[in-house]
């Protein structure tokens, strides 16, 4: 079955930027939709965009003029870029895959944690 | 500030029914699927309810959808106090931003 793993550096200065990874086991990331979504602690979900295997991206327009996703085909992997961080970008990160096209999302990583602090 | 509208919080002694409402417009839960997802205390979401009313293999079916116009509802039916989590609702959006949006989350407690 297909597992979701995220990785990141724990802890980023203001102003700098984030890189995430999210690596894909037991499936191909190919012929699906994967979905970062964040979640600052005691708050509540948000969607930051999506990428197909082919390298098509949605974002969220609150974000889309500082963030990035890439897909990794050789390594099974997704990436996150994030940039200009503020203290509100404090928050887990999870990526996760969609069921389909316009579906919800049925595989979830156990989030990496980002501090965003000098 | 989401889109979709549910309560805060929703409580119950174990063995009832709760239910939480999601509350949005006809530009997303009134045009397409809802989900639902399961957030066990420090634990990733997990997918509870997909396409309205559907559950996925293992989900039991204490756990209910159903959609009417611009709103959906999450029933739980006989509450257990592993059901204690946070449910969050989630749909695609039409309009422009942003196009998959969750639901403001509700807590569950289980008295």
């Amino acid at each position: 079955q297909v597992q979701l793993q995220e990785s990141g550096p724990g802890l980023v200065k203001p102003s700098e930027t984030l890189s995430l990874r999210c690596s894909v086991s037991g499936g191909s990331i190919s012929s699906f939709y994967w979905s970062w979504v964040r979640q600052p602690a005691g708050k509540g979900l948000e969607w930051l965009g999506r990428i197909y295997g082919n390298g098509y991206t949605e974002y969220n327009p609150s974000l889309e003029s500082r963030v990035t996703m890439s897909v990794d085909m050789s390594n099974n992997q997704l990436s996150l870029k994030l940039w200009s961080l503020t203290a509100a970008d404090t928050a887990m990160y999870y990526c996760a895959r969609h069921m389909g096209r316009n579906d919800g999302l049925d595989v979830w990583g156990r989030g990496t944690t980002v501090t965003v602090s000098s | 500030q989401s889109v979709l509208t549910q309560p805060p919080s929703v409580s119950g002694p174990p063995g009832q029914r709760v239910t939480i409402s999601c509350s949005g417009s006809t530009s997303n839960i009134g045009s397409t699927y809802v989900y639902w997802y399961q957030q066990l205390p420090g634990t990733a979401p997990k997918l509870l309810i997909f396409r309205d009313d559907q559950r996925p293999s293992g989900i039991p079916d204490r756990f209910s959808g159903s959609k009417s116009g611009s709103s959906a509802s999450l029933a739980i039916s006989g509450l257990r106090s592993e059901d204690e989590a946070d449910y969050y609702c989630a749909t695609w959006d039409d309009s422009l931003s942003p196009p998959y949006v969750f639901g403001t989350g509700t807590k569950v407690t289980v008295l």
